[in-house]
C-alpha cells in the first residue's frame, strides 16, 4: 500500500533549534496539504501545493516556518528557532482534486519542543 | 466564512447502543462535507463525505450521515456501537477550492 508517508513520526528538540519534517504523497495526487493538530482541537490549514507551487500559506504559518515541495513530490516543512508553541502533531494530507476530493493523510510527525 | 461546530467533544454510549455525532456548519455557497475518523497516534482516515446528490450518504464501517440543509447540519450516526469505534471524529467543511476546514473533533468512548 503506497499511502501518505511521514518522517519522523516523533520529534524531541530543544527550543531554539530547527526541526526539518518530511512528507511522502500518494503518488498520482498532485494536491499536498500541511496542517497543525493540537490536542483537543482539529487539523489546522498551515499551507497548501498544487504540484510544486505553494499556492496558500495560512497566517499561522510564521516566518520561521517555511515549506518546499520540489518537483512536485514529496514536501519538507521545516520550522526554525523553534519554541514551545510549535509542539504539535504535524499531518500531511494529499488529494487527486479540490473541494470534493477527499485528503489522505498521513501519520503525522509529533514535534515536542522542550 | 465558513465553519464547522460539533457539538460535545465527548460522547459516551454503551456497546450496541445508538451513535450520534452532531455537527452544524456555517456556509454561504452549498457546501462538501466530511466526516473523518482518527485512532490514536494515526492520521485521519475519510468515513464518508456529501458532495452533491442524495442527502442521506453512508460511509466505511456501518456510519452514515444525513445533509440537512435547512438546518446547517450534517450529524454522523451508526445503529450499533462496537467497542473499535472508540476514536476522535471530525466533522469538515469545504466550500470551495482547496481549503478544507475542521471542526475540533468528538471523541467517542463505548463502554462494554
Amino acid at each position: 500500500d503506497t499511502g501518505v508517508s511521514q518522517d519522523p513520526r516523533h520529534k524531541i528538540t530543544k527550543r531554539g533549534q530547527n526541526v526539518t519534517f518530511r512528507c511522502d504523497p500518494i503518488s498520482e495526487h498532485n494536491r499536498l496539504y500541511w496542517y497543525r493538530q493540537t490536542l483537543g482541537q482539529g487539523p489546522e490549514f498551515l499551507t497548501y501545493f498544487q504540484n510544486e507551487a505553494q499556492l496558500e500559506k495560512s497566517r499561522l504559518l510564521s516566518d520561521r516556518f517555511s515549506a518546499e515541495r520540489p518537483k512536485g513530490s514529496f514536501s519538507t516543512l521545516e520550522i526554525q528557532r523553534t519554541e514551545q508553541g510549535d509542539s504539535a502533531m504535524y499531518l500531511c494530507a494529499s488529494s487527486l482534486g479540490d473541494r470534493g476530493h477527499e485528503q489522505y493523510f498521513g501519520p503525522g510527525t509529533r514535534l515536542t519542543v522542550t | 466564512a465558513q465553519s464547522v461546530t460539533q457539538l460535545g467533544s465527548h460522547v459516551s454510549v454503551s456497546e450496541g447502543a445508538l451513535v450520534l455525532l452532531r455537527c452544524n456548519y456555517s456556509s454561504s455557497v452549498p457546501p462538501y462535507l466530511f466526516w473523518y475518523v482518527q485512532y490514536p497516534n494515526q492520521g485521519l482516515q475519510l468515513l464518508l463525505k456529501y458532495t452533491t446528490g442524495a442527502t442521506l450518504v453512508k460511509g466505511i464501517n456501518g456510519f452514515e450521515a444525513e445533509f440537512k440543509k435547512s438546518e446547517t447540519s450534517f450529524h454522523l450516526t451508526k445503529p450499533s456501537a462496537h467497542m473499535s469505534d472508540a476514536a476522535e471524529y471530525f466533522c469538515a467543511v469545504n466550500t470551495g477550492g482547496f481549503k478544507t476546514i475542521f471542526g475540533a473533533g468528538t471523541r467517542l468512548f463505548v463502554k462494554a
